[in-house]
C-alpha cells in the first residue's frame, strides 16, 4: 500500500496521559498535513511540515500538543495531559508540494479519552 | 480566515436520480476547490476537484462547477448507485497567507448522501 498510513488505528486512553500518534505520507510527498475531526464536523487544520519544517500551527493547538517530523519523512503528534475533549479522529494528509495542491489522507487515528 | 456553508447536511435521492451538492466560501481569493467522499470509518477520499482558473470539471458520473462571481460551487452525482452512499465534503483553500504557500483546506460541515435502492 503506497498511500498515507497512520499508527495506531484506534488509542483508548485515561484523562491525563500522554499519546503519540504516528503518520507515514505518500513517499516523496514534502508536504504533511494533520488534521482532527470530530463527529459530524469536517476536518479542522492543526498544523503542516514543508520537509522537516513546522510551518503553521492553529489555533487549536494548544500547548499539550507537539509535532516533529524529524527526518522530512513521517511525522509524529503527540498530546499530553490529555484531556476528555481531545477525543476525535486525528487525520494526517500529504501532498507533492507547494501548487500541486491535492491532499491525500490517511486512515486516521481515533482518539478516546476516558 | 476562510469559511465554508455546505447544503444540504442530509440528502436522499432513488438510485439513477441525480445529487447535487452546494457549498459556498467567504475569501474571494480561495482557489482552489476539492470534494472528499468519507465512508464509514474511512478516511476521506479525493474525488474531483476543480481550481479557480476552471468553471466546470467532469469525471465520468462526477462533475464540479464553480461560480467565482457568487463564491459558490457545487458537486453534481448523476446515475446514482447505492456505492455512492458516504459524507461528501467540500473544501477550499484560502488566498496564499505567506511565500511558504500553506494549503491548508477548509471543509464544509459535509453531507450525508444516502441512496435509496
Amino acid at each position: 500500500d503506497t498511500g498515507v498510513s497512520q499508527n495506531p488505528r484506534h488509542k483508548i486512553t485515561k484523562r491525563g496521559q500522554n499519546v503519540t500518534f504516528r503518520c507515514d505520507p505518500i513517499s516523496e510527498h514534502n508536504r504533511l498535513y494533520w488534521y482532527r475531526q470530530t463527529l459530524g464536523q469536517g476536518p479542522e487544520f492543526l498544523t503542516y511540515f514543508q520537509n522537516e519544517a513546522q510551518l503553521e500551527k492553529s489555533r487549536l493547538l494548544s500547548d499539550r500538543f507537539s509535532a516533529e517530523r524529524p527526518k522530512g519523512s513521517f511525522s509524529t503528534l503527540e498530546i499530553q495531559r490529555t484531556e476528555q475533549g481531545d477525543s476525535a479522529m486525528y487525520l494526517c494528509a500529504s501532498s507533492w508540494d507547494r501548487y500541486s495542491y491535492e491532499q491525500y489522507f490517511g486512515p486516521g487515528t481515533r482518539l478516546t479519552v476516558t | 480566515g476562510e469559511n465554508v456553508e455546505q447544503h444540504p447536511s442530509t440528502l436522499s435521492v432513488q438510485e439513477g436520480d441525480s445529487a447535487v451538492i452546494k457549498c459556498t466560501y467567504s475569501d474571494s481569493a480561495s482557489n482552489y476547490f476539492p470534494w472528499y467522499k468519507q465512508e464509514l470509518g474511512k478516511r476521506p477520499q479525493l474525488i474531483i476537484d476543480i481550481r479557480s482558473n476552471v468553471g466546470e470539471k467532469k469525471d465520468q458520473r462526477i462533475a464540479v462547477t464553480l461560480n467565482k462571481t457568487a463564491k459558490h460551487f457545487s458537486l453534481h452525482i448523476t446515475e446514482t448507485q447505492p456505492e455512492d452512499s458516504a459524507v461528501y465534503f467540500c473544501a477550499a483553500i484560502p488566498a496564499v497567507e505567506s511565500n511558504f504557500g500553506n494549503e491548508k483546506l477548509t471543509f464544509g460541515t459535509g453531507t450525508r448522501l444516502t441512496i435509496i435502492p
